[in-house]
C-alpha cells in the first residue's frame, strides 16, 4: 500500500530534550516536506526537500533541522523543543515538485507537546 | 510576508446547501492545490489547477483558479455530510521555487 509514515504519533517531552520525528514513503517520490499546524493558520512549511541530499527552507524552519541521505526517509529534528513548537507535524512527499503530477501525499500526522 | 488568506474561516449549511469557501492570496501563485482534511485526519489531495482562469469539476465540486493566479474558488453543490471537514488550498509562489504555502482553511460543518 502507497502510503507516507510518520513516528511517533503522539510525544509529549519537556524544554531542550532533543528529539527526532520520523518521515518514511513507499513511494519513490522526490519532493518530501515538512509542515506544522496549529489552530487559525493553516499548515506552514518547515522544510523541504528537491531529492537526495537537497533541502531547503520553508516558511518557519527556525529551530528545526532536517536531512535526506536517503531517498524514502526524512527525518525532522528539534535540537533543542521548546514551548511554541507544540504543534501537529505532518510529513508530505509527491512526485517531481515542476511537473504536473505533484499532489501531495500526506502522513498521519505527530502530535507534538513541549512542555 | 506573503499570505494565502481563506473566507470565510467557518461555515455551516444545512444538508443541500451549496458551500464556496475563496482563496485569496497576495502575490501570485504559479498553481493552486485544493486540500480536504476530515476531522482528526491529514490532508488529502482533491485537484491541482495551473492555467490562468482554469475550471475544473469533480462531480459537485467546481474549482477555478482566477485570471491573475492570485485567487481561487471550491464551490460544492448540495452538500451532504460527507463533505465535512477543513478544505485548504495551497500553491507554489510564482518565483521559482518550489516551497508552498498554504491557505488559512475553511472548515465546513454540514447539518442534517
Amino acid at each position: 500500500e502507497a502510503q507516507v509514515t510518520q513516528n511517533p504519533r503522539y510525544l509529549i517531552t519537556v524544554t531542550g530534550k532533543k528529539l527526532t520525528v520520523t518521515c518514511s514513503q513507499n513511494m519513490n517520490h522526490e519532493y518530501m516536506s515538512w509542515y506544522r499546524q496549529d489552530p487559525g493558520l493553516g499548515l506552514r512549511q518547515i522544510y523541504y526537500s528537491m531529492n537526495v541530499e537537497v533541502t531547503d527552507k520553508g516558511d518557519v524552519p527556525e529551530g528545526y533541522k532536517v536531512s535526506r541521505k536517503e531517498k524514502r526517509n526524512f527525518p525532522l529534528i528539534l535540537e533543542s523543543p521548546s514551548p511554541n513548537q507544540t504543534s501537529l507535524y505532518f510529513c508530505a512527499s509527491s512526485l517531481p515538485a515542476g511537473g504536473s503530477y505533484n499532489e501531495q501525499f500526506f502522513g498521519p500526522g505527530t502530535r507534538l507537546t513541549v512542555l | 510576508g506573503q499570505q494565502v488568506m481563506q473566507i470565510p474561516q467557518y461555515q455551516h449549511v444545512q444538508e443541500g446547501e451549496d458551500f464556496t469557501t475563496y482563496c485569496n492570496s497576495s502575490t501570485t501563485l504559479s498553481n493552486i492545490q485544493w486540500y480536504k482534511q476530515r476531522p482528526g485526519g491529514h490532508p488529502v489531495f482533491l485537484i491541482q489547477l495551473v492555467k490562468s482562469g482554469e475550471v475544473k469539476k469533480q462531480k459537485r465540486l467546481t474549482f477555478q483558479f482566477g485570471e491573475a493566479k492570485k485567487n481561487s474558488s471550491l464551490h460544492i453543490t448540495a452538500t451532504q455530510t460527507t463533505d465535512v471537514g477543513t478544505y485548504f488550498c495551497a500553491g507554489f509562489r510564482d518565483s521559482g521555487t518550489y516551497k508552498y504555502i498554504f491557505g488559512t482553511g475553511t472548515r465546513l460543518k454540514v447539518l442534517a
